[in-house]
C-alpha cells in the first residue's frame, strides 16, 4: 500500500524567511510519480510539480525549488523569501504505475506568512 | 477550453435527501476521478472510471453511486446523506503526458463544498 506522510501540520513563518514543507512516501513500485499541489484559501488545486522516481535532479522555478531523495524516500519543498500570498495548504502526492491515475495524498501542510 | 467544471459550489442537504453532485470536462480525457477532502485528511479516492461505461471503487466508495454514460460527465451520486458526508467534493480527468508507465496529469474540478445537517 501506498501512503505519504506530511508530519508538519501547520507552519507559521515571517515573510522574507525561507520555509521547507517536508514529504516523505512509502511504495513499492519502482515507477511512480511525486506532485506537490497548492491550495489557496479559495480553495481550488493548483498544480506545481511532478518528478518521475528515475529523476533526482533538485529542481528550481523561481523562488520554488524540490529535493527528490530516492534513499531516504523524501520529496521536500522549499520556498525562498516567502510572501504573504503562499499562506496555503501544500498538499504532496503520489502516484504509479499500477494505478497510476490515482492520487495517494498527504495530509497537508498549512503555511501561513505573516506580513 | 473550460476544463473540469463541477455543480454546485456549495449544498446543504438534510440527514436522509438524495443528491448529485455534476463533473464535466471538455478535454477528452478518458480517466475521470472524484475524491473528498476532509480536514487533516488530504483527499481520498470515492470512485473512478477508466472510460464510458467503466468505474470501480477507491478507498471510501461507501454512500455513493456513480456511473459514467459519456466521455465528458462523470456524476456522483448520494442516495441516502448522512452528516459524514460533510466534505469538499474534487472531480480530476487526467490525461498521458507519455514516457513512463503511470505518466499522467490530473486536472482538479474547483470543488463543490456539501454540507449535510
Amino acid at each position: 500500500a501506498q501512503k505519504v506522510t506530511q508530519a508538519q501540520t501547520e507552519i507559521s513563518v515571517v515573510e522574507k524567511e525561507d520555509v521547507t514543507l517536508d514529504c516523505v512516501y512509502e511504495t513499492r513500485d519502482t515507477t511512480y510519480y511525486l506532485f506537490w499541489y497548492k491550495q489557496p484559501p479559495s480553495g481550488e488545486l493548483v498544480f506545481l510539480i511532478r518528478r518521475n522516481s528515475f529523476d533526482e535532479q533538485n529542481e528550481i522555478s523561481g523562488r520554488y525549488s524540490w529535493n527528490f531523495q530516492k534513499s531516504t524516500s523524501s520529496f521536500n519543498f522549499t520556498i525562498t523569501a516567502s510572501q504573504v500570498v503562499d499562506s496555503a495548504v501544500y498538499f504532496c502526492a503520489l502516484t504509479n504505475s499500477g494505478s497510476a491515475r490515482q492520487l495517494t495524498f498527504g495530509s497537508g501542510t498549512q503555511l501561513t506568512v505573516l506580513p | 477550453n473550460a476544463g473540469v467544471t463541477q455543480t454546485p459550489k456549495f449544498q446543504v442537504l438534510k440527514t436522509g435527501q438524495s443528491m448529485t453532485l455534476q463533473c464535466a470536462q471538455d478535454m477528452n480525457h478518458e480517466y475521470m476521478s472524484w475524491y473528498r477532502q476532509d480536514p487533516g485528511m488530504g483527499l481520498r479516492l470515492i470512485h473512478y472510471s477508466v472510460g464510458a461505461g467503466i468505474t470501480d471503487q477507491g478507498e471510501v466508495p461507501n454512500g455513493y453511486n456513480v456511473s459514467r454514460s459519456t466521455t465528458e460527465d462523470f456524476p456522483l451520486r448520494l442516495l441516502s446523506a448522512a452528516p459524514s458526508q460533510t466534505s469538499v467534493y474534487f472531480c480530476a480527468s487526467s490525461y498521458s503526458f507519455g514516457g513512463l508507465a503511470g505518466a499522467y496529469e490530473q486536472y482538479f474540478g474547483p470543488g463543490t463544498r456539501l454540507t449535510v445537517t
